[in-house]
C-alpha cells in the first residue's frame, strides 16, 4: 500500500522568508510524486512533480522540491514566501507500477504573514 | 496545459432530488477519471475511479447506487448524486489522468460545492 505523511497541520512564515512544507512517502516500488495547492472553494492546482531524472524539481510560482530516496521525502520549498502563497498544500504519491490512483497527504495549511 | 472543466461550481438542491456534476477534459483525452469528496479542512477522499467505456470502480464504503458515475467518452465523466440528503453536502472534485510521456499528470476540476437542504 502507498501512503503520504504531511507531519505539519500548519506552517507559519513571514513574507520574504524561506518556507518548507514537509512530505514523506511510502510505496512498494518507485514513486511518482506531486505537489498541489488549493485555495478556498477551488480545485487543486498543480505545482510540480517528480517522475524521474534530477532530484531537484522546479515548479510553478517559484516553488521547488527535492526528491530524497534514502529519506523517502519530497519537501516543498520556496526561497522567499509571499502573502499570496497562503493556501492548503497537498503532497501526493503513486507507485510507478500498479494502479494509477493517487494517495494524498492530509494537507498542510501555509500562512504567510505580511 | 491540460484543463478540466467541472460544472456546476456550486449547487443547492432539496433533499430527495438528484444532482449531476460534469467534468470535461478540454484539450486532452482522459482515459481515466477520478472522483473525490472533500470535507472542510480535510484531505481528498477518493470515491471512485472510472475508465472510459467501463464501469466505475468504487472505494470501500462508497454507495455505487447513490453515487452514479458515467464515463461514456474520453472527454466527459459525470457524477450523479441520487436522492440527495443533507449528509451528502460536501465539496466534490474530479481529476483526469493524462498518461502520455512527459505530460504525465493529473489535472483537477475546480470543484463543486453541493448543499442539500
Amino acid at each position: 500500500a502507498q501512503s503520504v505523511a504531511q507531519p505539519e497541520d500548519q506552517v507559519n512564515v513571514a513574507e520574504g522568508n524561506p518556507l518548507t512544507v514537509k512530505c514523506t512517502y511510502s510505496v512498494s516500488g518507485n514513486p511518482y510524486l506531486f505537489w498541489y495547492v488549493q485555495y478556498p472553494n477551488r480545485g487543486l492546482q498543480f505545482l510540480l512533480k517528480y517522475i524521474t531524472g534530477d532530484n531537484l524539481v522546479k515548479g510553478s510560482y517559484g516553488f521547488e522540491a527535492e526528491f530524497n530516496k534514502s529519506q523517502t521525502s519530497f519537501h516543498l520549498k520556496k526561497p522567499s514566501a509571499l502573502v499570496s502563497d497562503s493556501a492548503l498544500y497537498f503532497c501526493a504519491v503513486r507507485d510507478m507500477k500498479g494502479y494509477s490512483t493517487l494517495t494524498f497527504g492530509k494537507g498542510t495549511m501555509l500562512l504567510v504573514s505580511p | 496545459g491540460a484543463v478540466v472543466s467541472q460544472h456546476p461550481s456550486w449547487v443547492i438542491c432539496k433533499s430527495g432530488t438528484s444532482v449531476k456534476i460534469e467534468c470535461r477534459s478540454l484539450d486532452f483525452q482522459a482515459t481515466t477519471m477520478f472522483w473525490y469528496r472533500q470535507f472542510p479542512k480535510q484531505s481528498l477522499m477518493l470515491m471512485a475511479t472510472s475508465n472510459e467505456g467501463s464501469k466505475a470502480t468504487y472505494e470501500q464504503g462508497v454507495e455505487k447506487d447513490k453515487f452514479l458515475i458515467n464515463h461514456a467518452s474520453l472527454t466527459l465523466s459525470t457524477l450523479t448524486v441520487t436522492s440527495a440528503h443533507p449528509e451528502d453536502s460536501s465539496f466534490y472534485i474530479c481529476s483526469a489522468l493524462s498518461s502520455t510521456g512527459v505530460h504525465y499528470g493529473y489535472t483537477f476540476g475546480s470543484g463543486t460545492r453541493l448543499t442539500v437542504v
